[in-house]
């Protein structure tokens, strides 16, 4: 158990729908990521929050927000559902700000949720 | 943007065999490495981490990878491989000082026959 929990699981909706996906961060970890896995583009960075601020962006599309509240949980919002949006996402989070710029104060490790798998028909 | 590529995506190798991931990131300044595994109906947890230092960098269960600046790679070994070695691989790159993205290749299925 990696402390790190997202819901729903599984997720079976209609293509033009909007879904919401949750991740409770473990304790004490300030920092969020976004991860949408698929066959073909492997695990893709889409965002991270740090203690409430948005902090990096990757490709994620302007259908698809997020936002990190005051107890620091997560949530990913998809919405105008796509079939090629089925995919597991994964919730990611870390102690610090992340590896790159705090340099030595921070582990760079993250622990992954267990993801949400979503299907639109 | 920082890049990675893993150029093996399935792997099927006995007990006892040797194994080798390949790594390649592509980005010009500095980094931090990662390797991560997801074993079957697991979460994905961190193997080994380079930052800085010792190029050659001890992970756990006896996996090791090889950070050679010169050829942009970061190649995860392992000597003797075992049947509970079986699960996807990911390696993953930061661009230190620049931004907090880590960065993930598409993973590599190994599949450890008994």
């Amino acid at each position: 158990d990696s402390g790190v929990t997202q819901t729903p699981k599984h997720l079976i909706t209609a293509t033009g729908q909007r879904v919401t996906l949750r991740c409770s961060p473990r304790s004490g970890d300030l920092s969020v990521y976004w991860y949408q896995q698929s066959l073909d583009q492997g695990l893709q960075f889409l965002i991270q929050y740090y203690n409430g601020e948005e902090r990096a962006k990757g490709n994620i599309l302007e259908r698809f927000s997020a936002q990190q509240f005051p107890d620091l949980h997560s949530e990913l919002n998809l919405s105008s559902l796509e079939l090629g949006d089925s995919a597991l996402y994964f919730c990611a989070s870390s102690v610090g700000s992340g590896p790159g710029l705090a340099g030595g104060g921070d582990t760079g490790e993250l622990f992954f949720g267990e993801g949400s798998r979503l299907t639109v028909l | 943007a920082q890049s990675v590529s893993q150029h093996n995506h399935h792997v099927i190798l006995s007990e006892a065999a040797s194994l080798e991931l390949g790594c390649n990131y592509s980005y010009g300044g500095t980094v931090n490495l990662f390797w991560y595994v997801q074993y079957p109906g697991q979460h994905l947890q961190l193997l080994l981490k380079y930052f800085s230092g010792d190029p050659l960098v001890k992970g756990i269960k006896g996996f090791e990878a090889e950070f050679i600046k010169s050829k942009f790679s970061f190649n995860l070994r392992k000597p003797s491989v075992q049947w509970s070695d079986t699960a996807e691989y990911f390696c993953a790159v930061n661009a230190r000082g620049r931004d907090d993205k880590i960065i993930f290749g598409k993973g590599t299925r190994l599949h450890i026959l008994p």
